[in-house]
């Protein structure tokens, strides 16, 4: 079964507002997390990684943070724009040759 | 630059017939490829994976195989689809572990 879970199914924000969507993981041995993003009727897209000797990693206009003391991941889009609605999955690899899955937040951003 | 294909795009089989999707990819040796399944509005369930030419690792029983004839061909099939098997298929490769996969377009099958 999937170890990667999901706080929030759906997120609604307004366009221009900053999102925050969140991400469980049960597993302690997790050392490297991945967001990806996916567009309906599409695969996912990588969207950032961190590993787990850090716990803040930044991209273009997304940052994701991971805090390993409460086994927390989330990822933050600065300035969220319409085509920044999709389904966004966070996953862990624990150190073999899989990514667990959450099972998704829906983001919907309102004109 | 490393590409992957998936195909077809979307397929409708009646129940009962065989099924074969394809994946291949590109720019890359030796890839770890693996084969997921989404139903709708749901998350990603890992059905096979595989290591290296042959060695095939399946996570779920079920009605369906895979096979890795060629090192950057990766095949799932059935030989008689349920109604159950409707879904989202997508493919992806990843060079090592600890690193993220990249995924195909995937395909669309529904069994009617």
């Amino acid at each position: 079964g999937e170890s990667v879970g999901l706080h929030l199914p759906t997120l609604s924000v307004q366009e221009g507002d900053n999102s925050i969507i969140n991400c469980a993981y049960s597993n302690s041995a997790s050392d490297y997390f991945i967001w990806y993003k996916q567009e309906s009727g599409k695969g996912p897209q990588f969207i950032i990684d961190i590993r787990s000797n850090m716990d803040k990693r930044q991209g273009q206009r997304v940052t994701v943070l991971l805090n390993k003391t409460v086994k927390h991941l989330s990822l933050q889009i600065a300035a969220t724009q319409p085509g920044d609605s999709a389904v966004y999955f966070c996953a862990e690899n624990i150190n073999d040759y899989k990514l667990s899955f959450g099972a998704g937040t829906t983001v919907t951003v309102r004109a | 630059s490393q590409t992957i294909h998936q195909w077809p795009a979307t397929l409708v089989q009646p129940v009962g017939s065989p099924l074969s999707l394809e994946c291949t990819v590109e720019g890359t040796s030796n890839p770890n490829l693996y084969w997921y399944r989404q139903a709708a509005g749901r998350g990603l369930q890992l059905l096979f994976y595989s290591v290296g030419i042959g060695q095939i690792s399946s996570e779920v029983p079920q009605n369906l195989s895979a096979s890795r004839p060629q090192d950057r061909q990766f095949i799932l099939s059935s030989k008689k689809l349920l109604l159950s098997d409707s879904g989202f298929y997508l493919c992806a490769w990843s060079v090592n572990t600890g690193y993220g996969y990249t995924f195909g377009s995937g395909t669309r099958l529904t069994v009617v």
